[in-house]
């Protein structure tokens, strides 16, 4: 079956450092990935994209991978603040026909200051 | 441009009622999706709309539940009669293009049956 996985934990860092968040997949070719924030009571908010035939984007403080052979995006926030703690999730788009946004369950991180 | 708008924020029904919720996308977006988030099962997309017309409504749980958009600025989730178990926050998100870009999601309806 298709599942889109991420860390059920919170992710607890200090302020500062680097935050890495995991998203791996099962039996999914997706032609896109996207990186969301979600604030509580709030709806996802979109932070990236990344396209099957990328292996990196950037933008600021952000960071995303996309390995395809090992079915895994990291998401990574350098210079971590505590303004950053948020729940992220991970979504994908099948590479197929007329497919919509998959998400994952999303990763809590907490920065501390 | 405010945003996708959601309402109510907060509807709190007894089990049997019918309950609408509602949601106005953004200009211009001609995708338009219905999505309900629980502790479970996470976020699970209900039905997606292009250009006003209903696309794949295969989330929808049963019976129940139906969607409408009667025009581009204006859409509606409909759960007649409603069950505890439809207790969730339910999302409208609007887009360009069905995962190319990015979805704009409105602050959601939190639904509770009691």
């Amino acid at each position: 079956s298709q599942k889109i996985e991420q860390n059920s934990e919170a992710l607890n860092i200090q302020e500062g450092k680097t935050a890495t968040l995991t998203c791996n997949y099962t039996n999914y070719s997706p032609a896109y990935l996207q990186w969301y924030r979600q604030d509580p009571g709030r709806g996802p908010v979109f932070l990236l994209l990344i396209r099957e035939n990328e292996k990196e984007k950037r933008k600021e403080r952000l960071k995303v991978t996309f390995d395809t052979t090992l079915k895994q995006s990291l998401f990574h926030i350098t210079a971590s603040q505590p303004a950053d703690s948020a729940t992220y999730l991970c979504a994908l788009v099948q590479n197929s026909g007329y497919s919509t946004l998959t998400f994952g369950k999303g990763t809590m991180l907490l920065v501390s200051p | 441009d405010a945003g996708v708008i959601q309402s109510p924020r907060h509807e709190v029904t007894e089990m049997g009622q019918e309950v609408t919720l509602r949601c106005k996308p953004i200009s211009g977006h001609d995708y338009l999706f219905w999505y309900r988030q629980t502790m479970m099962r996470g976020l699970e997309l209900l039905i997606y709309f292009n250009n006003n017309v209903p696309i794949d409504d295969s989330g929808m749980p049963e019976d129940r539940f139906s969607a409408k958009m009667p025009n581009a600025s204006f859409s509606t989730l409909k759960i007649q009669p409603s069950e505890p178990r439809d207790s969730a926050v339910y999302f409208c998100a609007s887009s360009i293009s069905l995962g190319q870009v990015g979805y704009t999601f409105g602050s959601g309806t939190r639904l509770t049956v009691v």
